[in-house]
């Protein structure tokens, strides 16, 4: 049962430059999301998806790129990193949209933006 | 305004001893899901327990129950029976509104005190 699997687990980039964080799930669910974490703000939604080739912007996409060709994986790329980009990166899944389907989550990226 | 309001930063319990860890959520819907995860300083996010609108009974799970208040809009965690490993990071999360997006807290801080 190996669940949602992100890499790497800890990045270090320059500004600048462009970055992708992998995702891959293993339970075929439909929805995929990443999320930044920050101190003070908790959790915010970056991207979703409700399928492949179905994305969406969540409340902070802006300097973030996905893709979603095949179910199971869901990229993150950051096409010219900045500082503030510099997080905590999760991907999560949900097998519905449905309102007691939880959030299930990999490990975490932590990216730093130097 | 904030959807999630944790107001306890950082809380500390006596093994063994019970606690309460607040939130509180604002939404018009009248249906909602309620979350409550774990994040230990490994860095994983781990769902905990759920709790519908419209579920009359509190949610329990094992050692975990949610305390809720509809009428209050309070959600609260307890943890009864502390233990060590319950030291982590807990976070509050609701899921509603078009799209039933999930909606995190800033967290709540617990450190199990032998």
């Amino acid at each position: 049962d190996a669940g949602i699997t992100q890499s790497p687990r800890y990045k270090i980039t320059e500004t600048g430059r462009q970055v992708t964080l992998m995702c891959h799930q293993t339970w075929s669910h439909s929805y995929m999301f990443w999320y930044r974490q920050d101190l003070g703000h908790g959790l915010r939604l970056i991207y979703y998806s409700a399928a492949a080739d179905i994305t969406d912007k969540g409340e902070v996409p802006d300097g973030y790129v996905v893709s979603r060709s095949k179910t199971e994986n869901f990229p993150l790329t950051l096409e010219s990193a900045t500082r503030s980009q510099t997080s905590v990166y999760f991907c999560a899944s949900s097998e519905t949209l449905g309102l007691n389907s939880p959030l299930h989550f990999g490990n975490g990226t932590r990216l730093t933006v130097t | 305004a904030q959807k999630i309001t944790q107001t306890q930063p950082g809380m500390f319990v006596q093994e063994k001893e019970a606690v309460t860890l607040d939130c509180t959520y604002d939404t018009s819907d009248q249906s909602y899901g309620l979350f409550w995860y774990k994040q230990p300083s490994s860095g994983e996010m781990i769902f905990l327990i759920y709790q519908g609108s419209y579920d009359e009974q509190n949610a329990t799970e094992g050692r975990y129950s949610l305390n809720f208040q509809k009428a209050r809009k309070s959600a609260n965690l307890v943890i009864s029976a502390s233990q060590l490993g319950d030291s982590a990071m807990y976070f509050c999360a609701m899921r509603e509104g078009p799209g039933n997006q999930f909606y995190f807290g800033t967290g709540t801080s617990l450190t199990v005190i032998p």
